[in-house]
């Protein structure tokens, strides 16, 4: 299966503290995606970086890629209680399929 | 509207029964998914629907599961036979083409409980 996986399951900090989700995953990629999914809702595209790229920030999010070690990282800084959401990564593939296979996530929980 | 909408929101069956899910995807976007989500877990892919090509139906799980997608539009998700095990979230999204280097717009998604 291409789907990725998401470490750790779960993760509860407190507020103001920095949040770092890891994704592996495992065929040759043309691009990541990081997905956010608040509880019982749909899911809100976050940020892309694409194979070539190593790092990218938008706002409090900082995500590498490393695809010598097929993995990637989310890294959310200063959280606040409203980041409180599971956290998706989706990989898209080389083979020219436009499907986006996304992996089991991670629940992040920020205390107040 | 100016997100994907899916309905119904939330649907209640008897085992056996079939269902139908509908997808109203963005304007424009000419790709269409669907996955199922099940309770705290990731998404599985079932559907993939490309401008006039021919669906990619890899993902779906049986073949009491079936989707259309008319006029390049509006999808619906049919599953005939409903089992308990279907019961889950069922999620749409929408993307413009290529896909590559674009996101996915998702519903809210439909809630299917099977009894």
């Amino acid at each position: 299966s291409q789907q990725g996986e998401e470490d750790p399951q779960a993760l509860s900090i407190q507020e103001g503290e920095n949040a770092t989700m890891n994704c592996s995953y495992k065929t040759s990629i043309n691009n990541l995606q990081w997905y956010r999914q608040n509880s019982g809702r749909g899911l809100v595209h976050l940020i892309l970086i694409r194979s070539n790229e190593r790092e990218k920030h938008s706002g409090r999010l900082r995500v590498t890629l490393d695809t010598s070690k097929k993995s990637s990282s989310l890294l959310i800084t200063a959280s606040r209680a409203a980041d409180t959401a599971s956290y998706f990564c989706a990989t898209g593939d080389q083979t020219g399929a436009n499907n986006l296979f996304f992996g089991t996530g991670t629940r992040l929980t920020v205390i107040p | 509207g100016a997100g994907v909408s899916q309905s119904p929101s939330n649907k209640v069956t008897e085992k056996g029964k079939d269902v139908e899910l509908r997808c109203d995807p963005i304007s424009g976007h000419t790709a269409l998914y669907w996955y199922r989500q099940s309770l705290g877990q990731g998404l599985e892919f079932l559907i993939y629907f490309q401008g006039n090509s021919a669906p990619d139906k890899s993902g779906l799980p049986s073949d009491r599961f079936s989707a259309e997608r008319t006029g390049g539009s509006v999808s619906t998700l049919t599953i005939q036979r409903t089992q308990q095990e279907d019961s889950a979230v069922y999620l749409c999204a929408s993307s413009f083409t290529p896909l590559r280097g674009g996101e996915l717009f998702f519903g809210e998604g439909s809630r299917l409980t099977v009894l």
